[in-house]
């Protein structure tokens, strides 16, 4: 079965500072890994997602997230934080093939708060 | 629609009551799912259906939840005999294309279920 882990349920950062919200994952061969974002009484919105090619992917806001293999890791980055970024990061991963290849595992979640 | 919707937003019941929770994908979207997020967890993965079948209700928790898409369109997600546990806000997600496809979840902004 896969698995998400967000090590951080919060994590704080000045405005124009970069960010970096971190994901680890486990799941049977290879993985589509995926953020998405929830704002208050918002539903969830993609992000981005890795499927396959280069490390780094880029998305929506600015957002970029990097595959790392040998870490099991996909860690969302931004290179400037702005205040209207704050809200709740979910990581999600599923297989590309096989058991449970339709469902999504979502991590707990961590909320970004960029003070001005 | 413009996103998927959901209705109603809240519901509040009685322990023991019946309660059926409506999803409305985007249109033309094949495949819809349902998941239910708890406070403070990521959502969790109850059911996907491709079309009107159901392809994998593998997370539906036991025999008192069931879900239809009797047209292939619009869901419903049926609980019985509700327990303070159900608790929970369910969302419900849309996406392109066939099983396995790689693309993005849209997801409505859920129904939020109170059992008292």
């Amino acid at each position: 079965a896969q698995s998400v882990a967000q090590p951080e349920d919060q994590v704080n950062v000045a405005e124009g500072n970069p960010l970096t919200v971190k994901c680890t994952y486990s799941v049977s061969g290879n993985p589509y890994l995926f953020w998405y974002v929830q704002y208050p009484n918002r539903g969830l919105q993609f992000l981005l997602k890795y499927i396959t090619g280069d490390n780094l992917v880029k998305g929506s806001y600015g957002f970029e997230a990097e595959f790392n293999k040998s870490q099991t890791s996909f860690h969302l980055k931004k290179p400037s934080a702005l205040v209207s970024d704050s809200a709740l990061y979910f990581c999600a991963v599923r297989p590309y093939s096989g058991a449970g290849s339709y469902q999504l595992t979502f991590g707990k979640g961590t909320k970004l708060s960029v003070i001005p | 629609g413009a996103g998927v919707s959901q209705t109603p937003s809240n519901k509040v019941t009685e322990k023991g009551k019946y309660v059926e929770l409506r999803c409305d994908p985007i249109s033309g979207h094949t495949a819809l799912y349902w998941y239910r997020q708890s406070l403070g967890q990521g959502p969790e993965f109850l059911i996907y259906f491709q079309g009107t079948g159901a392809a994998d209700d593998s997370g539906l928790p036991n025999d008192r939840f069931f879900a239809v898409r009797p047209e292939g369109s619009v869901s419903t997600l049926k609980i019985q005999r509700t327990e303070r546990g159900d608790s929970a806000v369910y969302l419900c997600a849309s996406s392109l294309g066939e099983a396995g496809n790689t693309g993005e979840l849209f997801f409505g902004e859920g129904s939020r279920l109170t059992v008292l």
